[in-house]
């Protein structure tokens, strides 16, 4: 079993709607949660850190709950310059924050 | 600020040839550099951990003797894939991390892309 799954997509969603996005993850250790953002043949790019109270930045909006080790990012209005893949990542406990990535779930936004 | 390159950004090279991969810190120093793979529609991967001036951190599974890496420095780690076979075609990305003043976010590469023919 993976350590992070996600469900790889694509969502083809229309401009303006909302989409949202789970991961879970294995390791119960597990310390810090991201959302990166990748865009084709490019790096990964932090989006936002996920916390256990939920955290908001404009238009998305990411939630933990650590008793079902479960992830969620939600994106409301999307543009069509959301269109990319989203990566779950965990980092894993010992060590120095090693991280751990999920295949990614892609979103294409279409006018 | 946290900006890393890579160089090269894509290479072709022929079977049983090495390949060296470089990955600097241009703003910061780098106390930390990690080399990540991926391969098509798959996660990254994390390869190994480098800190300057000790050997390199291998994961399970990852060849240290076919992925050699250097951190001589603070702002540079190369990774050199020897011997490469069409099976180590991927993308190779770096990234690097302070530890400090940028806490223990790490700020990735632009990537390298190595196709072995």
């Amino acid at each position: 079993r993976k350590e992070v799954e996600q469900d790889p997509g694509p969502f083809n969603v229309p401009e303006g709607a909302t989409v949202a996005f789970n991961c879970t993850y294995s390791n119960s250790a597990s310390q810090s949660f991201f959302w990166y953002r990748q865009d084709c043949r490019k790096e990964p790019k932090l989006l936002m850190s996920v916390y256990s109270s939920g955290n908001e930045d404009g238009r998305f909006t990411a939630q933990l709950n650590r008793a079902s080790q479960y992830i969620s990012l939600l994106i409301r209005d999307s543009k069509l310059s959301d269109s990319a893949t989203y990566l779950c990542v965990v980092t894993r406990s010992g060590g120095y924050n090693k991280l751990i990535f999920g295949a990614g779930t892609r979103l294409a936004v279409h006018p | 600020g946290a900006v890393v390159s890579q160089h090269p950004s894509w290479v072709i090279c022929k079977s049983g040839t090495s390949v060296k991969i470089e990955c600097r810190s241009l703003d910061f120093q780098a106390t930390t550099m990690f080399w990540y793979r991926q391969f098509p529609k798959q996660s990254l991967m994390l390869m190994a951990t480098s800190n300057e001036g000790s050997k390199a951190t291998y994961e399970q599974g990852v060849e240290k003797d076919k992925f050699l890496i250097n951190h001589a420095s603070l702002t540079l780690s190369t990774l050199t894939v020897t011997s490469a076979h069409p099976e180590d075609s991927s993308f190779y990305i770096c990234s690097a991390a302070s530890g400090t003043r940028l806490g223990n976010e790490q700020f990735f590469g632009p990537g390298t892309r190595l196709t072995v023919l």
